[in-house]
């Protein structure tokens, strides 16, 4: 799987979107982009995840660039709750395991 | 929420010892996945299990080893317990086959060695 790299730490102010960028310059074509994020000491909860294409749910979007070698996180309208450790994963479409890094933390002020 | 429930919450072992880890997986949910979370690291992928049987295994040692019932709930064992064992143990469920779609994490089980 294709290595990710995160910016150790960011701030956003509440009421305003995050933005969180991801590079995977080495990404595969059968590789897709998985956000995750966990709050302190709790079990990673699943955010969202794509392939080439764009994909929002109601939590967040996913921005993926054309040559897909970096994504962005975006959070519409961060909140306190949204304070949390951020992770970029690529994983191949085949893949049993999520390889998982130091992750972004988010610290979102009010 | 997410329907994968893990106990006990906390233990504390001695070294040597062994312990057992419990996972129930949300509903529907056929494939097991086990990661050990260091403090101030991501998790790191243990194994999983699919249909009762192993489907992959991460870099740890032969004293972790694990089961998959056939209601999908699993067991992580730990023999002979290291200091370094201290660490959150969490589960994650997915549908589907092997485990390819997003995986649902439980709340975890600290372990603490002394």
């Amino acid at each position: 799987d294709a290595k990710t790299t995160q910016p150790t730490s960011m701030d956003c102010a509440e009421g305003r979107a995050a933005n969180l960028p991801c590079n995977h310059s080495t990404i595969s074509g059968n590789e897709y982009v998985y956000w995750y994020r966990q709050i302190h000491s709790q079990g990673p909860q699943y955010i969202i995840h794509g392939l080439k294409n764009n994909e929002t749910n109601e939590m967040a979007s996913l921005i993926i660039t054309e040559d897909r070698k970096s994504s962005t996180l975006i959070l519409p309208h961060a909140t306190l709750r949204d304070t949390a450790v951020y992770y970029c994963i690529v994983r191949v479409v085949t893949g049993n395991q999520f390889y998982f890094g130091t992750g972004t933390s988010l610290t979102v002020i009010p | 929420e997410t329907g994968v429930t893990q106990s006990p919450t906390h233990l504390i072992k001695t070294r040597g010892q062994q312990v057992t880890l419990r996972c129930s997986s949300q509903s529907g949910h056929n494939t097991v996945s086990w990661y050990q979370q260091a403090l101030g690291q991501g998790p790191q992928f243990i194994f999983q299990y699919y249909r009762e049987e192993e489907n992959g295994r991460g870099n740890f040692p032969p004293r972790f080893s694990g089961l998959q019932f056939p209601n999908y709930s699993s067991e992580l064992n730990v023999n002979a317990l290291e200091l370094d064992d201290s660490a959150l143990y969490l589960c994650a469920s997915s549908p589907g086959d092997r485990g390819r779609n997003e995986q649902y994490f439980g709340p975890g089980t600290r372990l603490t060695v002394t």
